[in-house]
C-alpha cells in the first residue's frame, strides 16, 4: 500500500501566482480531507470530501481557495491568487468514513513570497 | 460543534519515566478517539485509537483509556524512550464524520 500521495512535496512561489496542490488517496478510501497547518493557528481542516462529493468546506478561508475531486483517486487544492499568509504546510487525508479513521499523506510544504 | 482540550501542552519527562497526556470533548455523541504522533517535518501518523464501547486499549508500550461519563480521554506511554519525543494530538468524531483535534502536546524524551 503506497499510503496517500501529495505533490509537489515543496512548493516556492510569489505571490499573485497559481498554486496547485495535488493529492491520491488510499485506494479504496471514499472520505478525503485537506489540512493546513501552522505554528499560529494549528491543524485546520480545510475541506471533506465523502464519495467525491464536498460534504463541509467551512474551513475554506476565502474564495481563494477551491477544491475538486474530478474522482475517486484525485484531487486538487487550487490557491489563486496566492499571498504570502497562506505559507503553510497543506495536508490531505483519507479514510472510510465509516470507520473515521484518516491517513495523513506527506504534505505539501508551500512558500509564498 | 465538537470541542476538544488537551493538556499539558508541553511534556518532559526523563527516558524510562511514563507519560500522560489527557484530553477532555463536549460532545457525548463523539464515539472515535485517535491519537497522532507527528515527529518535525513529518506527518501525523495514527499510533492508537479507541472507540466509545471500549474503556481501555493497549498497544505494546502505548494506551489510550476513555471515560464516556466524564468525557475524557488519556494517552499513557510507558517507558519512554528518545524516539518518542513529538508532538501528539488527540481527536474526537462521531458516526465517521470529521475529526476535530486538540492543540497538541509537545513531548520530550531526554535520554
Amino acid at each position: 500500500d503506497a499510503g496517500v500521495i501529495q505533490s509537489p512535496r515543496h512548493e516556492v512561489t510569489e505571490m499573485g501566482q497559481e498554486v496547485t496542490l495535488r493529492c491520491k488517496p488510499i485506494s479504496g478510501h471514499n472520505s478525503l480531507f485537506w489540512y493546513r497547518q501552522t505554528m499560529m493557528r494549528g491543524l485546520e481542516l480545510l475541506i471533506y470530501f465523502n464519495n467525491n462529493v464536498p460534504i463541509d468546506d467551512s474551513g475554506m478561508p476565502e474564495d481563494r481557495f477551491s477544491a475538486k475531486m474530478p474522482n475517486a483517486s484525485f484531487s486538487t487544492l487550487k490557491i489563486q491568487p496566492s499571498e504570502p499568509r497562506d505559507s503553510a504546510v497543506y495536508f490531505c487525508a483519507s479514510g472510510l468514513a465509516v470507520l473515521g479513521e484518516q491517513f495523513f499523506g506527506p504534505g505539501t510544504r508551500l512558500t509564498v513570497l | 460543534g465538537e470541542n476538544v482540550e488537551q493538556h499539558p501542552s508541553t511534556l518532559s519527562v526523563q527516558e524510562g519515566d511514563s507519560a500522560v497526556i489527557k484530553c477532555t470533548y463536549s460532545d457525548s455523541a463523539s464515539n472515535y478517539f485517535p491519537w497522532y504522533k507527528q515527529e518535525l517535518g513529518k506527518r501525523p501518523q495514527l499510533i492508537i485509537d479507541i472507540r466509545s464501547n471500549v474503556g481501555e486499549k493497549k498497544d505494546q508500550r502505548i494506551a489510550v483509556t476513555l471515560n464516556k461519563t466524564a468525557k475524557h480521554f488519556s494517552l499513557h506511554i510507558t517507558e519512554t524512550q528518545p524516539e518518542d519525543s513529538a508532538v501528539y494530538f488527540c481527536a474526537a468524531s462521531k458516526g465517521g464524520s470529521t475529526l476535530t483535534f486538540g492543540k497538541g502536546t509537545m513531548l520530550l524524551v531526554s535520554p
